[in-house]
């Protein structure tokens, strides 16, 4: 049972873009920030998404972050075959001193 | 570029301990953190804890505070993480990660980048 949730799954089709929802706490983003990570099959995760929504230089503005309240969201336009990934919110937790993470989401590019 | 190069897999025991390493290069060793989060197969990121190589201060999840050890050898730019009394339910990929370091406030717990990955097996 992660502290963070986020949906099993999400899908759309090529060229179309799908929002990836986290939902927390006061404790957590609620009152901290939020990052997200895309972790393609065998391999690594991969920064996206840091202090809600700023972008590392190298992650291209089809990706975005906005968080509202005790929720965040991550955004992808135009899908690509090679977005396909499962992706994860992050961010700090005051009540528990910890990083917690989302169960993680898994996008399906049809 | 920044690169964290982790060491390679391990089988273990139950009740062993296991010592991962992850040497670090592209930047400056001490000013940034090394956190460590693992992933058993199949599931989501947990996260373990966090050291600051310049002073060697730790903190670590509830979870594994008495088991989990962080350290590093500056003079190599490499970071170490211990966990000691292992059981099946460690068996999982555990990942270094760099994080800003946090001068006021709560850390901002962003990771980027991260290690490869090691697989540690522990299995009788």
């Amino acid at each position: 049972q992660s502290v963070l949730t986020q949906p099993p799954s999400v899908s759309a089709a090529p060229g179309q873009k799908v929002t990836i929802s986290c939902s927390g706490s006061s404790s957590n983003i609620g009152n901290n920030y939020v990052s997200w990570y895309q972790q393609l099959p065998g391999t690594a995760p991969k920064l996206l998404i840091y202090e809600n929504n700023k972008r590392p230089s190298a992650i291209p503005d089809r990706f975005s972050g906005s968080k509202s309240g005790t929720s965040a969201t991550l955004g992808i336009t135009g899908l690509q075959a090679g977005d396909e990934a499962d992706y994860y919110c992050g961010a700090w937790d005051d009540s528990l001193s910890a990083v917690v993470f989302g169960g993680g989401t898994e996008l399906t590019v049809l | 570029q920044v690169q964290l190069v982790q060491s390679g897999a391990e089988v273990k025991k139950p009740g062993a301990s296991v010592k991962v390493s992850c040497k670090a290069s592209g930047y400056t060793f001490t000013n940034y953190d090394i956190n460590w989060v693992r992933q058993a197969t199949g599931q989501g990121l947990e996260w373990m804890g966090w050291m600051n190589p310049n002073s060697g201060n730790t903190g670590s999840a509830q979870k594994f505070q008495g088991r989990v050890t962080m350290t590093r050898d500056t003079s190599i730019s490499t970071a170490y993480m211990e966990l000691s009394s292992l059981r099946s339910e460690d068996t999982a990929v555990y990942y270094c990660a760099r994080a800003p370091i946090t001068v006021a406030g709560p850390p901002l717990a962003w990771f980027d980048p991260w290690g490869q990955g090691t697989l540690v097996t522990v299995s009788s």
